[in-house]
């Protein structure tokens, strides 16, 4: 069974912080992707990395691909109040045909303070 | 529609009742799939539909649990005999496109349905 834990579970900042939270297996994942959920509504996707070692960059979020692709990072710089919500990660398995299914992550509940 | 619609957003049953949750997934999106979240838990894969046919029911927790799609389109989760460890948000999403040579689908969530089993 693939297992993605995330850290911290919690994050509590105040607004213009940065911080960085964490993505991360022991199983190699064929891709990973990262979602934001608010309370009430579905995950919304904000990237996949592929490449081991890949860095993508969103505004001021940067999501980071482990170089054997068992680990990722998202950091945001310069936090804002619209960045709270619940960031999930999930990894997509490598072959086996079954790399539709999704692992997920807890996730990391970020509140993001005025 | 515009998205993934979900119904009903809330419900509220009884023990041994069964309930029926429905998707109506975005127009076109060939791929449905029905995650659970409990509170504390991440997601957890149910079952996965390409077209009307479910190549993997590998999720479902047990036999009280099926889905079914018609049309290509709208799905329904079944829960028969409800047991309150039923209680979870049941999301469904669905996708078009496949990241070639990564099987990372792009997956377009509703908003859930909150199921609180009494």
């Amino acid at each position: 069974t693939q297992l993605l834990e995330q850290s911290p579970q919690f994050l509590s900042i105040q607004e213009g912080e940065n911080l960085t939270v964490y993505c991360n297996s022991s199983s190699v994942f064929s891709s990973l992707q990262w979602y934001r959920q608010e309370p009430g509504e579905g995950p919304v996707l904000l990237v996949t990395v592929v490449t081991g070692g890949e860095v993508k960059k969103l505004k001021r979020l940067t999501f980071q691909f482990g170089d054997a692709r068992k680990d990722s990072s998202l950091h945001i710089t310069a936090a804002q109040t619209g960045d709270t919500g619940l960031y999930l990660c999930a990894g997509a398995n490598v072959g086996g045909g079954s790399n539709y299914k999704l692992t997920f992550g807890k996730g990391t509940l970020l509140t993001v303070n005025p | 529609g515009a998205g993934v619609s979900q119904s009903p957003s809330n419900k509220v049953t009884e023990k041994g009742k069964d309930v029926e949750l429905r998707c109506d997934p975005i127009s076109g999106h060939t791929a449905l799939y029905w995650y659970r979240q409990s509170l504390g838990q991440g997601l957890e894969f149910l079952i996965y539909f390409q077209g009307n046919s479910a190549p993997d029911k590998s999720g479902l927790p047990s036999d009280r649990f099926s889905a079914e799609r018609t049309g290509g389109s709208v799905s329904t989760l079944t829960i028969q005999r409800t047991q309150q460890e039923d209680s979870a948000v049941y999301l469904c999403a669905s996708s078009l496109e496949y990241f070639a040579g990564t099987g990372a689908e792009k997956l377009f969530f509703g908003s859930g349905t909150q199921l609180s089993v009494l």
